[in-house]
């Protein structure tokens, strides 16, 4: 049973404009949550995180906001840009398993000029 | 070198073969991870090692046998492998400290390994 979901396979957004990537999970033990990006024939790379002890957590042009509530977290990417084209996955992780990490399967974002 | 480095890229293995997956972290952590990437599916944790010591085996063949000899390595040897265990074999690390601050794993380039 898969505990992050992304539902959302890919997403096709304007250069300039809002991206907004969507993960829910399951697991109400989950308390830390992380964003990354991969690139054809890359591993992923970290791209940003949340605790659960907030609701959000901005860097730059990417700022992720969490729905402990509603088991739900979103990843906003302003202005989008060519360069931001990749897969983006969501994870997360709970106190007592040691990093170990749960995926979603991703979502494919392309960003158009 | 830098990150997590993973060696070979590209594997073509036979079933009866017996070969290794290399991953080197040159980032002073005390975590090393094996994931799985299939088609399709989402990221599977397939072994976690910390502090050189294995601490989960996520339910995975024996035909995938892991090995950490310092926390700087980490290996994957495979043998009698099937066609459906082909997919993109990523190393991962991390440095883990208790509970907060939560840092986030550093993932190599992978493996993509075919088995014909």
């Amino acid at each position: 049973d898969q505990q992050v979901k992304q539902n959302s396979p890919s997403l096709s957004v304007q250069e300039g404009r809002i991206s907004i990537l969507n993960c829910d999970y399951t697991n109400s033990m989950f308390d830390y949550f992380l964003w990354y990006k991969k690139y054809p024939a890359e591993g992923p790379t970290f791209l940003i995180s949340i605790s659960s002890i907030k609701d959000k957590n901005e860097d730059g042009r990417f700022t992720v906001f969490l729905n402990k509530s509603a088991k739900h977290l979103s990843l906003h990417i302003v202005p989008s840009q060519p360069g931001d084209s990749a897969v983006y996955f969501c994870a997360a992780s709970r106190g007592s398993t040691l990093g170990r990490l749960y995926f979603g399967r991703g979502t494919q974002l392309t960003v158009w000029p | 070198e830098t990150g997590v480095t993973q060696t070979p890229r590209h594997l073509v293995m036979g079933m009866t073969n017996k070969k290794s997956l290399k991953c080197e972290q040159h980032l002073g952590h005390n975590a090393m991870y094996w994931y799985k990437q299939s088609a399709k599916k989402p990221l599977e944790l397939m072994f976690v090692y910390s502090l050189e010591e294995r601490v989960e085996n996520n339910s995975v063949p024996s035909r995938f046998s892991p090995e950490c000899p310092n926390s700087s390595h980490l290996f994957l040897h495979l043998h009698t492998l099937q066609p459906e265990d082909s997919a993109l074999y990523l190393c991962a690390s991390s440095q883990v400290r208790g509970h907060w601050p939560r840092n986030e794993a550093f993932f190599g380039q992978g493996t993509r390994l075919t088995v014909v």
